[in-house]
């Protein structure tokens, strides 16, 4: 399976300031994908992040909030932005390639304050 | 959005136990997930079940797809400390590439 890697693996924001969150896969996949996880809940898909084209939100997930890039088949970032501490959650990307399952990076676990 | 029927919520259990746990949709899938998620780490994925009926094992633990295509269990035998972790079941269904999730068991082991 591909090893993926996620930048930061925390951080602690203020307020009305903005995160981005890096995803870097080891190979080309074909999807890849933003979650949130708020505490001790399940996995909320945000959006699914397309090569070369605007990413595909979910309902009551917004680009204006979330905007995500996907500039190649290897990489990919979410922002979170004007943040609140409703905010705070992990966030995960996950790839998968032509068929499931997929496979997911280790997290960024965001406070914000 | 839509989720699946995940349970137990939690367990503990003495180590050594077996543990089984199930998740039922009001749909059909065609894909079935397990993922184990230890804290402060993304999900794992334990096993993966793309046929009705299909039983699947990797070492102690055993998977099957529901042959009415819409439940799925996990079975761990002998546990021990390092099964601790919130284990997660998935479901796809036809063409949709998203997951449908459940809520998570939450398995505790006493040494």
């Amino acid at each position: 399976s591909a090893v993926i890697s996620q930048k930061p693996s925390r951080d602690i924001c203020q307020r009305g300031t903005s995160l981005t969150i890096q995803c870097q896969v080891d190979s080309q996949v074909t999807m890849m994908f933003w979650y949130r996880q708020q505490p001790g809940q399940s996995l909320t898909l945000i959006a699914t992040a397309n090569q070369g084209s605007e990413a595909t939100y979910e309902s009551g997930f917004v680009i204006d909030k979330f905007p995500i890039s996907r500039p190649n088949l290897t990489f990919s970032t979410l922002t979170v932005s004007n943040m609140s501490p409703e905010d705070s959650s992990i966030y995960l990307c996950s790839v998968e390639d032509d068929a499931p399952p997929e496979f997911f990076g280790p997290g960024t676990r965001l406070t914000v304050l | 959005g839509q989720q699946l029927n995940q349970s137990p919520q939690s367990m503990f259990i003495q180590e050594g136990e077996d543990v089984s746990m199930n998740c039922t949709s009001s749909s059909i899938f065609n894909t079935w997930l397990w993922y184990k998620q230890d804290p402060g780490e993304g999900p794992v994925l334990l096993i993966a079940l793309y046929k009705a009926g299909e039983l699947t094992s990797n070492g102690r633990l055993t998977a099957q797809f529901g042959i009415t295509r819409k439940d799925s269990f996990l079975n761990i035998s002998a546990s021990i400390p390092s099964d601790v972790g919130i284990y997660f079941c998935a479901g796809q269904s036809g063409n949709n590439r998203k997951l449908i999730w459940g809520l998570g068991t939450s398995l505790a082991v006493n040494p």
